[in-house]
């Protein structure tokens, strides 16, 4: 149980289009979801926060007009990279809190290549 | 500022080994603490949480112990095989914060058949 399904899980694109990434939860109810990126050889990087029904809450750094946030419902939020670029290219994962269950759940995540 | 340690960066042991992993964070005032497993180019699994209120928890040959006093937690993986190969992190939920985890580097656990 607990499980958060994401999609794709690569995708390659050419430098300046968007890209969405998907991230559900299959059986539970996510009220606020967390996207990671993650580099070669780093360790996770909180992104921002996304909070359904309202506006997502960015980690500093992290532009959010290039990294577009929408949790429009308890079970699905969505990443999108707009106008990508090469340094865009990075492994991005997506974790929901489970609460009354403990701990945290992760999608299995999306490697992002932009060409 | 809240951090998360984690030693050695990399580890090499022939199979059967027992090993042990570490993690130390900056503040004692947690929610939880969190282990996971990552695989090269996959996503997290979650191999054990312990709260703030334990001192251990155990499933299969993995066993993680916290100390909140002292601002660390091991990870202790009993005969090791090749299929644990793969980078462990640990991740610290801090109380006081906003509602995030804060991970370590990890430790990438070699296996030698």
């Amino acid at each position: 149980g607990a499980v958060v399904s994401q999609h794709p899980s690569w995708v390659i694109c050419k430098s300046g289009t968007s890209v969405k990434i998907e991230c559900r939860s299959l059986d539970f109810q996510a009220t606020t979801m967390f996207w990671y990126r993650q580099f070669p050889k780093q360790s996770l990087m909180l992104m921002a926060t996304s909070n359904e029904g309202s506006k997502a809450t960015y980690e500093q750094g992290v532009e959010k007009d290039k990294f577009l946030i929408n949790h429009a419902s308890l079970t699905l939020s969505t990443l999108t990279v707009t106008s990508a670029h090469p340094e865009d290219s990075s492994f991005y994962i997506c974790s929901a809190n489970l609460r009354d269950r403990g701990g945290y759940t992760f999608g299995s995540g999306t490697r992002l290549t932009i060409v | 500022k809240q951090e998360v340690t984690q030693i050695p960066a990399a580890l090499s042991v022939p199979e059967g080994e027992n090993l042990v992993l570490n993690c130390s964070f900056t503040d004692s005032a947690i929610y939880n603490l969190q282990w996971f497993r990552q695989d090269p180019g996959k996503g997290l699994t979650s191999l054990l949480l312990i709260q703030s209120s334990q001192r251990e928890q155990t499933s299969g040959r993995l066993n993680a112990s916290l100390d909140k006093s002292s601002g660390r937690s091991t990870l202790y993986i009993a005969a090791s095989q090749p299929g644990d190969s793969a980078t462990y992190l640990c991740a610290v939920y801090f109380q006081g914060g906003s509602e995030k985890l804060v991970f370590g580097k990890g430790t990438k656990l070699t296996v030698n058949p």
